[in-house]
């Protein structure tokens, strides 16, 4: 069975700070991918970085990124110079190339401060 | 612009009826998944369809259905409601595969009476 666990249900930084969301996962995949969603207000789920769990080298997305520890299974997102517009839920998500299906983790609310 | 629209946007049913919800995607997105989302959770993966056929199935009983058509709209079909089928359902179609993460729609909230 594949399982995405978000243990912050709450996060807050403040804006120009930086802050870093956790996420594990547990899967017997091979082909394995890993997503990090914002889901503002709007409602709609917003891909701000993948991963693929085979390359150890960690994602970049201008000032997200991800901290990839395949031996632990953590895939953490880091929010760099955190501006206003990035107060939304995020979900850390995974999926496997075999089913295409995604496993969202709990989701995780970050509140940025001015 | 997300290439993916849901309609509706919100939808009030009675419990016991029935409800379709649509979605449409870009031309191309050959693979569609619909999620369900309650309040303050994470989706839930109910099916997947690749060239208008189901290809994934999650815990959901049958009388949640689907449809995906040529021109890549889909619909999802929920019969006999229930008071927890209320949630955000989520539409989200892929143009080049699921590795590289799929596109949105905004959902449509369905509140069961």
């Amino acid at each position: 069975a594949q399982t995405v666990t978000q243990s912050q249900p709450e996060m807050s930084v403040q804006e120009a700070e930086t802050v870093t969301l956790s996420c594990t996962y547990d899967t017997s995949e091979s082909d394995y991918y890993l997503f990090w969603y914002k889901q503002p207000p709007s409602r709609q789920m917003i891909l701000v970085i993948r991963q693929e769990a085979y390359k150890q080298q960690n994602a970049t997305e201008n000032r997200f990124s991800v901290n990839f520890q395949k031996a632990a299974k953590s895939f953490s997102l880091k929010i760099s110079d955190s501006q206003l517009g990035d107060a939304a839920m995020y979900f850390c998500a995974g999926g496997s190339s075999n089913t295409g299906k995604l496993i969202f983790g709990q989701g995780t609310t970050l509140q940025v401060k001015p | 612009e997300t290439g993916v629209t849901q309609s509706p946007t919100h939808l009030i049913k009675t419990r016991g009826q029935q409800v379709t919800l649509r979605c449409s995607s870009q031309s191309g997105h050959n693979t569609v998944s619909w999620y369900q989302q309650a309040l303050g959770q994470g989706p839930q993966f109910i099916f997947q369809y690749y060239r208008e056929e189901e290809n994934g199935r999650g815990n959901f009983p049958p009388r949640f259905s689907g449809l995906q058509f040529p021109n890549y709209s889909s619909e999802l079909n929920v019969n006999a409601l229930e008071l927890d089928d209320s949630a955000l359902y989520l539409c989200a179609s892929s143009l080049q595969g699921p590795n590289y993460g799929y596109t949105f729609g905004s959902g449509t909230r369905l509140t069961v009476v």
